[in-house]
């Protein structure tokens, strides 16, 4: 049972546009919400994240988006740059608990 | 570089061996975890500690245990080791064992190829 699903397992942007990056999850009792990003050999590097109680959170070129009524969160990246290709994972945690609960993941390529 | 350490960075054995993984946390962290990363997976939970006790526990095999200690690392300790324990383990760390705004950093991983 997959609680925290990322659909696209990848996504291709040219450099200076959007990124894009889309997560669902099935269980109601998420209420904190993370993105990470990873490089090849390196472990997940926090990004941002959203509580429940609220619908966005920016940090610099990074907007997290929180629809609870659709359980859908997503990730904008403005303006994209080549550093940022990466794989992206969402996870969710439960209030009472620490552990992450992470999507599979979206690869993100941004061309120069 | 997120603070938290683990060693060794890959590990080689053999099926029906036993390893011993490590961790040390970001100063001042007092909650562990460990997640393990396998190709057809993704990344999975395995076991949480904070100060010392065991708080959380995944889909950890019983061959599988870690534990604590008093300075705060925590080692992951893998029994009778199978081909399909062939993965990337990944421990992170936070500040506290709960709650929101409670982002967890996370080390390097170790590459364990079971042969």
């Amino acid at each position: 049972d997959q609680q925290v699903k990322q659909n696209s397992p990848s996504l291709s942007v040219q450099e200076g546009r959007i990124s894009i990056l889309n997560c669902d999850y099935t269980n109601s009792m998420f209420d904190y919400f993370l993105w990470y990003k990873k490089y090849p050999a390196e472990g997940p590097t926090f990004l941002i994240s959203i509580s429940s109680i609220k619908d966005k959170n920016e940090d610099g070129r990074f907007t997290v988006f929180l629809n609870k009524s659709a359980k859908h969160l997503s990730l904008h990246i403005v303006p994209s740059q080549p550093g940022d290709s990466a794989v992206y994972f969402c996870a969710a945690s439960v209030d009472d608990y620490g552990k992450l609960t992470f999507g599979q993941g979206t690869i993100l390529t941004v061309h120069p | 570089d997120s603070g938290v350490t683990q060693t060794p960075k890959h590990l080689i054995t053999a099926t029906g061996q036993r390893v011993t993984l490590r961790c040390s946390p970001r100063s001042g962290d007092l909650s562990v975890y460990w997640y393990q990363q396998s190709l057809d997976q993704g990344l999975q939970f395995l076991i949480q500690y904070y100060n010392g006790e065991e708080r959380a526990k995944g889909n950890i095999l019983e061959r599988f245990s870690a534990q604590q200690f008093p300075d705060l690392h925590s080692e992951l300790n893998l029994s009778s080791l199978e081909l399909g324990d062939s993965a990337l383990y990944f421990c992170a760390s936070s500040v506290r064992g709960q709650g929101g705004d409670n982002e967890q950093f996370f080390g390097p991983g170790t590459r364990l190829t079971v042969l």
